[in-house]
């Protein structure tokens, strides 16, 4: 089965510049998250998808991320403007379903860095 | 709201060495408890997991147990070895916070040959 694809891999941009992401879940999950992870810290949830509507964006800076996902499969993560502080991984995972016990998959991740 | 807090490496041991990494937690309801592992140049991925207290996950020779009383779920190995060298996260879902993974800030493991 193939795993959680994500483009691209790494990306440099200018602060004030605008960058997509790309995640393809694993066939047949439901859900799909995004998290930010910054050096030497753990994953922070920014959106949660479940199919193709929005379970959870508490911690999405909305006045520069946005995040969509098509049909309930593909999804892009947004920034526009960056930021200096936007520098971090961004990982995306996916799982079956929510809720107890349900693994969550991971993409290798996209590592941004903003200059 | 929910927390995981995990013991700050890194932590580096001789192989075959025993391996312990705490973990403890704070969650409004009755979650369950995960440990992912990031090998070098990889993604997350799940290690062990359990849903309820007392349950012990395992997989590749490491084990934790869901001790609710003392709200932990520490990471244990008999005997590490080279290849185990990644950085191990602790994390809890919770139906109380819409079942949002929380995961702790990682611990950074060296094993030396």
């Amino acid at each position: 089965e193939a795993g959680v694809a994500q483009s691209p891999r790494y990306k440099i941009i200018e602060k004030r510049q605008s960058v997509a992401f790309w995640c393809n879940p694993i066939s047949g999950h439901a859900t799909l998250y995004w998290y930010q992870q910054i050096l030497g810290q753990g994953p922070k949830l920014l959106i949660q998808f479940q199919n193709n509507g929005v379970v959870d964006d508490s911690q999405l800076p909305k006045d520069r991320f946005s995040a969509e996902r098509l049909k309930g499969v593909d999804s892009t993560l947004k920034i526009q403007p960056a930021k200096l502080e936007d520098s971090a991984v961004y990982l995306c995972a996916s799982s079956l379903d929510v809720g107890r016990g349900y693994e969550q998959y991971f993409g290798p991740g996209t590592r941004l860095t903003v200059t | 709201g929910n927390s995981v807090t995990q013991m700050e490496g890194p932590v580096t041991l001789s192989e075959e060495a025993f391996l312990t990494i705490n973990c403890t937690y704070t969650a409004t309801g009755y979650p369950s408890l995960f440990w992912y592992v990031q090998y070098p140049g990889e993604g997350l991925q799940l290690l062990l997991k359990a849903t309820k207290a007392d349950d012990k996950g395992s997989n590749k020779g490491f084990e934790a147990t869901y001790r609710k009383e003392t709200t932990s779920f520490h990471l244990e190995k008999g005997s590490v070895q080279v290849s185990d060298s990644a950085v191990y996260f602790c994390a809890l879902s919770d139906q109380g916070g819409g079942f949002k993974t929380i995961f702790g800030a990682g611990t950074r493991l060296f094993v030396k040959a």
